[in-house]
């Protein structure tokens, strides 16, 4: 079975300082994807990040880079010069070989410090 | 461009009626899915479709079932509400990455 753990429920930053939102993973597949997503307050789900297990270079997209750590089974988000539209839940996620399904951690809110 | 949307976007029932939300995509991707968000819990997945009339049971399945007759529709009846099934349920298609598009949510509420 596999497990997203996101340990902080909620954080503050300040605007323009960078974050890092923590996940960690547990799987026993040795081929598998991790994403983040942002849900703002008005509710939708918006694809962030993509990293492959086997990918040697973290993922970056804009501000947003994934910091791969695969020993430690972790897939930390780092969000850079944070903005007050940056305030959302933000959560991990893991689709191993096991069909084609998603696994979501529990989530972290960040709260952006004008 | 919402290749995925879900109906209705709010609903109010009563306990012990059925309630049936629907998923209708325009993307034509097989496989469908339908995850429910509560507080702390992330989104869990229900049931998923890996094609027409073919679905799958997901982490917390009990108390709700699915059909998919067509390759754009994937609805989740609960078959007699309950208030633990208060929730936000959101429909999800997938992606040639591996991820998800997700629908906008129904926000359900059992009284």
């Amino acid at each position: 079975a596999q497990k997203i753990t996101q340990t902080q429920p909620g954080m503050f930053v300040q605007e323009k300082e960078a974050v890092t939102l923590d996940c960690t993973y547990d799987t026993s597949d040795q081929s598998y994807g991790l994403f983040w997503y942002k849900q703002p307050s008005s509710g939708e789900m918006i694809f962030l990040i993509y990293q492959g297990s086997y990918d040697e270079q973290n993922a970056t997209e804009g501000r947003y880079s994934l910091n791969f750590q695969k020993a430690r089974k972790s897939a930390n988000l780092v969000i850079s010069a944070s903005q007050l539209g940056d305030s959302a839940m933000y959560f991990c996620a893991m689709k191993g070989n096991a069909g084609n399904m998603l696994t979501f951690g529990g989530g972290t809110r960040l709260m952006v410090k004008p | 461009d919402a290749g995925i949307t879900q109906s209705p976007r709010h609903k109010v029932t009563e306990t012990g009626t059925p309630v049936t939300l629907r998923c209708h995509q325009t993307e034509n991707h097989r496989y469908m899915y339908w995850y429910r968000q509560d507080p702390g819990h992330g989104l869990r997945l229900i049931h998923y479709s890996y094609g027409v009339k073919d679905t799958d049971k997901g982490e917390v399945s009990d108390g709700y079932s699915v059909s998919r007759s067509k390759t754009e529709d994937f609805l989740l009846t609960l078959e007699s509400a309950t208030s633990s099934q208060t929730s936000v349920y959101f429909c999800a298609i997938g992606t040639a990455q591996g991820g998800y598009t997700f629908g906008s949510g129904t926000r359900l509420t059992v009284v």
